[in-house]
């Protein structure tokens, strides 16, 4: 079955360190992935788009890799800051020819601690 | 103008009434989304308008129905409701026909007594 899973429901850690979040997916070859951020009541917020043929992606203090062979995304934040504590979610296009649509992750709940 | 406006932020809505919400982009995005979300679940895609044209989850019930009277307007009309429909709505929108992210707007808080 298809499915898409993210390494953990919640992950804590210390400021300053870098926060490592893990989207893996099952039976689907995505022609790209995204990540999203979303805070508590609000709607998500679009961060980093990473296609197929590239192996890595950086914003700022964010950087997204891409592995078609393992089949797995991971979602680094440098430097990490309280603020940065939010609901992280991949999600993918479930078929190459849909860019229109995305399937999302569970999402990851990061917390910060100063 | 880069955002997305959702009305109204929360309804209250009993079993038998008829209400709308509302969506407008003003981005020149020609695709544009509803989603419903639960607590502490991610996002389920409702709808689609790409180019006008509708793409169906086919999961979604009837009481549920959507309308694009234009490329900048999304309309979700809902009638007959269930308590288990409450959740947040959210739409977003986006460029439609290349990969890039979808801009969401801030939902609408719906609960169903």
């Amino acid at each position: 079955s298809q499915k898409i899973e993210q390494n953990s429901e919640a992950l804590n850690i210390q400021e300053g360190k870098t926060a490592t979040l893990t989207c893996n997916y099952t039976n689907y070859s995505p022609a790209y992935l995204q990540w999203y951020r979303q805070d508590p009541g609000r709607g998500p917020v679009f961060l980093l788009l990473i296609r197929e043929n590239e192996k890595e992606k950086r914003k700022e203090r964010l950087k997204v890799t891409f592995d078609t062979t393992l089949k797995q995304s991971l979602f680094h934040i440098t430097a990490s800051q309280p603020a940065d504590s939010a609901t992280y979610l991949c999600a993918l296009d479930p078929r190459k020819t849909s860019y229109d649509k995305v399937i999302f992750g569970p999402g990851t709940s990061l917390s910060v601690i100063p | 103008d880069t955002e997305v406006t959702q009305t109204p932020k929360h309804l209250v809505m009993g079993m038998t009434n008829k209400k709308s919400l509302k969506c407008e982009q003003h981005m020149g995005h020609r695709a544009m989304y509803w989603y419903k979300q639960k607590a502490k679940k991610p996002p389920e895609l409702m709808f689609v308008y790409s180019y006008e044209k509708l793409s169906i989850n086919e999961s979604v019930p009837s009481r549920f129905s959507p309308e694009c009277p234009n490329s900048s307007l999304l309309n979700l009309h809902l009638h007959a409701l269930q308590p288990e429909d409450s959740a947040l709505y959210l739409c977003a929108s986006s460029q439609g026909r290349q990969a890039t992210g979808q801009f969401f707007g801030p939902g609408t808080r719906l609960t169903v007594l």
